[in-house]
């Protein structure tokens, strides 16, 4: 079965600096790649995907993240954070095998920026 | 525009006391639903998907159930809580893409 690995479960930043967020998954085939965003009292909402095409993928509020295949990986960034970026940052991975449930998530890691 | 609702928004149960959390999806037609359960530290996890109406697939043994009884109505429901069921419960829907999900319920079971 996949799995999707966050590894950094806590990240505390200052304003204005850089962000990277690791994620790798383990699956050998197709994959959808996805990343979720909650802010604080707010529904999870999509932050941006990657489905097939251009590996660097841009999404919202100036976040990027790029599907490196041989690593596994879809590492969330953004050059310069703000205050309003403190959320929880999820992962997830859809496998296509047809079904509907096929989609994991990571266990998630929380970003608090520093005024 | 799609919308999706979840009532309650919070709830607090006693031990061995039934269960029943709702989900409704607006503005479109045989979405695939999904009930998450997002504990801390440990992500979203999927505990049911229903791909149509009366349909429904269950993803961990548990001492939870869900049902489907119209297109864009999923339920999830308990006949006797226990504490372990305490956390955020999440509903998704999706047409084939991304999930989109709704501002979840808080359960407390004491």
């Amino acid at each position: 079965a996949q799995s999707v690995s966050q590894h950094n479960h806590h990240v505390i930043l200052s304003e204005a600096a850089s962000l990277e967020l690791g994620c790798n998954y383990s699956y050998g085939g197709t994959v959808n790649l996805f990343w979720y965003v909650q802010y604080p009292g707010q529904h999870l909402q999509l932050l941006l995907k990657y489905f097939s095409g251009d590996p660097l993928v841009k999404g919202i509020k100036g976040f990027e993240a790029e599907f490196i295949k041989s690593k596994f990986s879809f590492n969330l960034r953004k050059p310069s954070v703000q205050w309003s970026d403190t959320a929880e940052y999820f992962c997830a991975v859809r496998t296509w095998a047809g079904s509907a449930r096929q989609l994991t998530f990571g266990s998630g890691t929380q970003l608090t920026v520093l005024p | 525009s799609q919308t999706i609702h979840q009532w309650p928004a919070t709830l607090v149960q006693p031990v061995g006391s039934p269960l029943s959390l709702e989900c409704t999806v607006e503005g479109t037609s045989n979405p695939n639903l999904y009930w998450y359960r997002q504990a801390a530290g440990r992500g979203l996890q999927l505990l049911f998907y229903s791909v149509g109406i009366g349909q429904i697939s269950s993803e961990v043994p548990q001492n939870l159930s869900a049902s489907r009884p119209q297109d864009r109505q999923f339920i999830l429901s308990s006949k006797k809580l226990l504490l372990s069921d305490s956390g955020f419960y999440l509903c998704a829907w999706s047409s084939g893409g991304e999930q989109f999900f709704g501002p979840g319920t808080r359960l407390t079971v004491l």
